[in-house]
Parts: structure tokens; sequence; C-alpha cells
């Protein structure tokens, strides 16, 4: 069974720093970009970060740019998210996710990760004195 | 960025109904547009990718269609199971965004 578990949250001060962890299982996990999304309380979904399957590239929300790290250890089948300098907007449910799969034109990749099929259960962020 | 704003934000509906949300951007994306239901205090669920390929697993009563900056999400008979937030999501370029939500409440 393709399995996410995100772990790794909790609450912290503002300025403070915490690392996310998600361990995935059931699928080849290298082949697969990936991505973290939030939810603030109430509120819609927001992209966050994407990594693609060897790690070499990655991609960041404007809101988050400069202050979050994403990186991924396909030895472990673990995606990391370190999140520094940590604000009260940033308080959130935190869910790790994988791409459906890639897109290629006679072999050259167009599209990294598209879609994302599976979804862990989210882990809660809380920012705050 | 690409902006994704759905429409109606809220849709009150009953059993049974047609349902449609509307999606769209800011400029074409193509087809890269997922769609996705979400439950109170539960992960996201992929319904849609490319626009209009239903995921596998999903209930034939959903389908999307569209291309460019317009997209809808079309329940074809609302069932119970149906009652939550939809969100429309691009990938054709970073950062990828989502819309801001639709919730599909009983009538």
């Amino acid at each position: 069974e393709v399995q996410l578990l995100e772990s790794g949250g909790g609450l912290v001060q503002p300025g403070g720093s915490l690392r996310l962890s998600c361990a995935a299982s059931g699928f080849t996990f290298s082949s697969y970009a990936m991505r973290w999304v939030r939810q603030a309380p109430g509120k819609g979904l927001e992209w966050v970060s994407a990594i693609s399957g060897s790690g070499d590239s990655t991609y960041y929300a404007d809101s988050v740019k400069g202050r979050f790290t994403i990186s991924r250890d396909n030895s472990k089948n673990t995606l990391y998210l370190q999140m520094n300098s940590l604000r009260a907007e940033d308080t959130a449910v935190y869910y790790c996710a994988k791409a459906i799969g890639r897109i290629t034109i006679f072999g050259v990749v167009i599209m990294e990760g598209y879609g994302m099929d599976v979804w862990g259960q989210g882990t809660t962020v809380t920012v705050s004195s | 960025d690409i902006q994704m704003t759905q429409s109606p934000s809220t849709l009150s509906a009953s059993v049974g109904d047609r349902v449609t949300i509307t999606c769209r951007a800011s400029q074409s994306i193509s087809s890269w547009l997922a769609w996705y239901q979400q439950k109170p205090g539960k992960a996201p669920k992929l319904l849609i990718y490319k626009a209009s390929s239903l995921e596998s697993g999903v209930p034939s009563r959903f389908s999307g269609s569209g291309s460019g900056t317009e997209f809808t999400l079309t329940i074809s008979s609302l069932q119970p199971d149906d009652f939550a937030t939809y969100y429309c999501q691009q990938y054709s370029s970073y950062p990828e965004t989502f819309g801001q939500g639709t919730k599909v409440e009983i009538k």
C-alpha cells in the first residue's frame, strides 16, 4: 500500500525552527517528485514547495522562499522540510504529497512532477509565543 | 505567479442535483490542472488530473473539462458523500497554485 506519514510538527516560538519529515512506503520513492502543501486553520490549501525525484531541483512559494528548505533522502525514502525564521502566519497543517508522475517527450523531461495522487495525514505546526 | 479563481465560493445543492464548479486561470495553463476533494479534518483527495482525466477509483459522476484559462468540474448527480470542499490546482508552472476552494453544502 502506498503511504506517506508526516512527523515533526509542534509548537514553536516566532523566529524558531522546525524540521518536518515525511516517510514514504509502497512505491519507488526516488522515481517521483514530492511536494509540501499547507492549510492554515479555516483556510484553503497553499502549495509550499516541490522537489524532483533526484533532489536536484527544488521550488518554493514566495511566502517561504529563503526561510524553508525542501530536501529528500532517497536511501531512507524520506522527504524533509526545514523551516527557519518561523512566523505566526506559518501556523498550519502541513501535508506531504506524491506527484502522479513525470511527463517526457522523446526522452526529454518536460514536467518533473504533476498533480498529487497520494497525501499524508498531515502534521500540525503552531507558531506562537 | 498564476492566479486561480474558483466560483462559486459556496454552493447549496440537493442529492441528485447536477453541480458545476468553475476555475479560471490568470493565464493559459494548457490542460495542466487538477481537482481535489477535501472533507473536514482529512487530507485532500485527487479527483481529476490533466483537466479531464479521472483518477482511478473515483466515481464516474465526476468529470472535468476545459483548457487554456477556463475549466469546470461537474458532478452529474450529487451524492451524500460528495458534500465537501473542492479545489482546483495548476501545475503548469512554479509556483503551483490552488484556487480558493468551493464548499458544496446540503440545501
